[in-house]
Formats: C-alpha cells, structure tokens, sequence
C-alpha cells in the first residue's frame, strides 16, 4: 500500500490523558499536512511540516497540541491533557512538494471519555 | 470567517443526470482550487483541481468550472453514478502558501439513485 498511512485508526482516551497519532506518507512525499473535523464540520487546517521542520503551525491550538516529523520514522501529532473537544477524525496528508496537490490518509478517530 | 462556502448541505440526483455542486470563495488571494470526496470513515479522496489561469478543468466524468469575477467554482458529475455518493468537499489555497495549506467548505452530500 503506496497511500499515506495513519495509526492508530481509532483511539479512546480519558480525559487528562495524552493522545499520539501517527502518519506515515506516501514513498516520496517530504511534506505533511495535518487536518481535523469535527463533528458536523469541514475539515480545518492544524500543521504544515517537513523533515525535521514546522514550516506553518497557524492552525494549531495554542496549548497542548504539538507535532514534529524526524528525519527518521512518522510524522507525530500529540495531544497532552486531551479533554472532550479534542474529540475528532484526524487526517494526515502528504505532498512531495509545496506545489503539489495532497494526497490524504485513511484518517485517525479520538474519542474523549 | 468561513472562506469557502457551499451552501447546499445536500444534493440528490438521479442515475445517469447530471449532477453540479456549487461552491463559492470570500478571498481573493486564492488561486487554487480542489474537490475532494470522502465516504464516512474514511479520509478524502482527490478528485479533480484548477488553477486561476483556467477557468474549466476536465477529467473523465468530472469538470470544474471556475469563474473569478463570481467567486464561484462548480463540480460536474456526467453521467451520475450510484458509486458517487458521498460527501464533496470544495478547498481553496494561495497567496502564497503552500498549496497544501486548504480552507475547506463545509461540504455537499451527493445521494445518487438507481
């Protein structure tokens, strides 16, 4: 499977804990967007980043949400704290390039109890 | 502020007719324009793009049509499908962002049927 890869698909958490959610994308792809919708809504844009580097974090929540992408391994986006608004679907999407258009995974589903 | 707008919530069609989902833009920094398809639990899926130096974008069964003046970019589905239906999704990005950087619409169910 060439696509971009998300795990885990669904999550339940308590709230105060912490949530991780990783992506994988497409071979190739450098670059790595992430979305969220929630219920009833469109999808919202949260964080650009490549290797190593956050290039725009206009999206993200001020506190508790952060991201990073390693040279090596997935792209992770943390959620500390998690609280019932975090409830979500979290989409990861790639790109090879800044001009190209995304490509986005299956989507990862947190639920706050 | 919602930026990109599609003000049906849904769209029913009938099996072989044409269907046309409508989208209208606020900002005119945005030169590039997407069309995106989810079925429920599942991630969008790309459809079809254009940039601003087009107005009509071909592929398949699928046009997009743009026109600046208007704000205004639609979706043609000809020949309908029953395998359509789903939820479109309008985005937007430019001014000089990165492309992947979408403002989404709100989203149109498509129901097409037998």
């Amino acid at each position: 499977n060439a696509g971009v890869m998300q795990n885990p698909r669904h999550l339940v958490r308590r709230r105060g804990q912490e949530a991780r959610l990783r992506c994988s994308p497409m071979k190739g792809h450098s670059h790595v967007y992430w979305y969220r919708q929630l219920p009833e809504e469109g999808l919202k844009f949260m964080v650009y980043l490549q290797k190593e580097n956050i290039i725009d974090e206009s999206g993200m929540p001020k506190e508790r949400f952060s991201a990073e992408f390693p040279k090596e391994g997935p792209s992770i986006l943390r959620i500390q704290q998690v609280v019932r608004g975090d409830s979500a679907a979290y989409f990861c999407a790639s790109s090879p390039g800044s001009s190209d258009t995304i490509y986005f995974g299956e989507g990862s589903w947190l639920t706050v109890v | 502020d919602q930026q990109v707008k599609q003000n049906s919530p849904s769209l029913s069609v009938q099996e072989g007719r044409i269907s046309i989902l409508n989208c209208d833009y606020t900002n005119s920094m945005f030169d590039y324009f997407l069309w995106y398809k989810k079925y429920p639990a599942e991630g969008p899926t790309f459809l079809i793009s254009i940039s601003s130096i087009k107005d009509k974008n071909e592929d398949g069964r699928f046009t997009v049509f743009l026109n600046k003046s208007a704000k205004h970019l639609s979706l043609h589905i000809v020949p309908s499908q029953p395998g359509d239906s789903a939820v479109y999704f309008c985005a937007a990005s430019g001014g000089g962002t990165s492309y992947g950087k979408l403002t989404f619409g709100q989203g149109t169910i498509l129901t097409v049927h037998p």
